[in-house]
């Protein structure tokens, strides 16, 4: 298995541009995750789903969507950077309610 | 300990010695609690948690203690190797919900000195 993968491993924006951020889990996962980690803050929570079809805001949801067409895959889309969204992304999964989260291994953004 | 500002906390100790790395949780009513290993450049790894009905759990190497009178939970890694040089963050699980929404503390920098 290969866990939770994450692409790409980095990229650099000009602001107004767009991405997507594409997570993969292979463990037949219901919950997935996308956080952002900033230097001296904790792993923070941008939005979540609970099962294929499903998304939910988390605690920094703005200027970021995501979509959760597959159960394996969760992506997450920047419509237009902005220099404030220069961080690096995690995605996770877990089984289920309770359980621990596994961590894909990051993609780092820069936007300019 | 948690990290306050910019800088991690930091934790230095001579290979073999034993590290106990601390945090504080903010909910006394968490029921879950996981303690990550996060090397440079690499995303948060799993390394052993802990429910609220137990106090102390112990897997290969590692051991979290949990106390929640005072809301502190701690990992001791014994002989620490240079393999273990992370940052070393806990997260807790509040109760209820069905969204198992994490909060996570900010981190301690371990050192291991050869």
């Amino acid at each position: 298995n290969a866990g939770v993968t994450q692409t790409p491993k980095f990229r650099v924006l000009k602001t107004g541009q767009s991405m997507t951020l594409l997570c993969a889990q292979d463990m037949n996962h219901e919950y997935m995750y996308w956080y952002r980690q900033d230097p001296g803050m904790g792993l923070r929570l941008i939005h979540y789903s609970v099962g294929e079809g499903t998304t939910a805001k988390g605690e920094v949801p703005d200027g970021y969507n995501v979509s959760r067409l597959k159960k394996q895959n969760f992506l997450l889309g920047l419509e237009s950077a902005a220099p404030s969204q220069t961080s690096v992304y995690f995605c996770a999964s877990s089984v289920a309610v309770g359980e621990t989260q596994y961590f894909g291994p990051g993609t780092r953004l820069l936007v300019l | 300990g948690e990290s306050v500002g910019l800088h991690l906390p930091t934790l230095s100790v001579q290979e073999g010695d034993n590290s106990i790395i601390n945090c504080a949780y903010s909910n006394s009513a968490s029921d879950y609690f996981i303690w990550y290993k996060q090397e440079s450049g690499k995303g948060p790894q799993f390394i052993i948690d802990i429910r609220s009905n137990m106090d102390k759990r112990q897997g290969q190497r590692v051991t979290v203690l949990l106390n929640k009178t005072v809301k502190h939970l701690s990992l001791q890694i014994a002989a620490t190797q240079p393999g273990d040089s992370a940052v070393y963050f806990c997260a807790e699980k509040p109760p209820g919900g069905a969204t198992n929404k994490l909060i996570f503390g900010t981190g301690t920098l371990l050192a291991v000195q050869p």
